[in-house]
């Protein structure tokens, strides 16, 4: 079946540096994606979201970049900080009816030495 | 202040005994959803509801059971027919519309 993966499982930059997580998708039909944070024991906490009829959108010090043509995803971390060591998440709504569901891919941890 | 909850956040149950994880939301959100988190996984969707009185089963559906008497809850009973329950089980809630589910903190079941 068509799901939503991540090129990277784990992810070590230094304080500062700027972090790229990648995410490849395989459903054509996908029209909404998200990135998730969860930190160790906690739910996942929305970053940011793109639709599909847009190619980046940037939020605080985080920018999503989506390439329909390869089916990626990638959300940049500008200035990367230790709060922000945890593992995020792509998801993908992949249209067509489903109304909200969401599928995910299995997660990047992200680890930032100090 | 608006959120989703879930309770407990820690539970032990013996094996054969079935157990109902709590979630609430006021944030007055049509859907609701109960996802499943193992180790080193992402999210697999156990059941969820688009309405009250109305729920659909996700992908890893057997051996849970849920309900919707009210916008509000969403509880979901693990019962003694699922053969791995201890996981970490995740509760959300988002409008009908495409858009971002909101997650409560989790409830970690271990079963003994």
């Amino acid at each position: 079946g068509e799901s939503v993966g991540l090129h990277l499982p784990t992810l070590s930059v230094q304080e500062g540096d700027n972090s790229i997580i990648n995410c490849a998708y395989s459903n054509s039909a996908s029209d909404y994606f998200i990135w998730y944070k969860q930190e160790s024991g906690k739910g996942p906490q929305f970053i940011i979201d793109i639709r599909s009829n847009m190619d980046k959108r940037q939020g605080q010090r985080v920018t999503v970049l989506l390439n329909k043509t390869v089916k990626h995803l990638s959300l940049q971390i500008a200035a990367t900080q230790p709060g922000d060591s945890a593992v995020y998440f792509c998801a993908e709504n992949m249209g067509g009816g489903s109304q909200g569901n969401l599928i995910f891919g299995k997660g990047t941890k992200l680890s930032v030495k100090p | 202040d608006g959120g989703i909850t879930q309770s407990p956040k820690y539970l032990f149950r013996k094996e054969g005994q079935n157990v109902t994880l709590s979630c609430e939301q006021n944030l007055n959100h049509d859907a609701m959803y109960w996802y499943r988190q193992d180790p080193g996984q992402g999210l697999r969707l156990i059941y969820y509801s688009q309405i009250v009185n109305d729920f659909q089963k996700g992908d890893i559906a057997e051996g849970y059971s849920v309900s919707r008497e009210k916008k509000e809850s969403f509880p979901l009973t693990v019962t003694s027919a699922q053969k791995n329950p201890t996981a970490f089980y995740l509760c959300a809630s988002s409008t009908t519309s495409i858009g971002e589910q909101f997650f409560g903190p989790g409830t970690r079941l271990t079963v003994l």
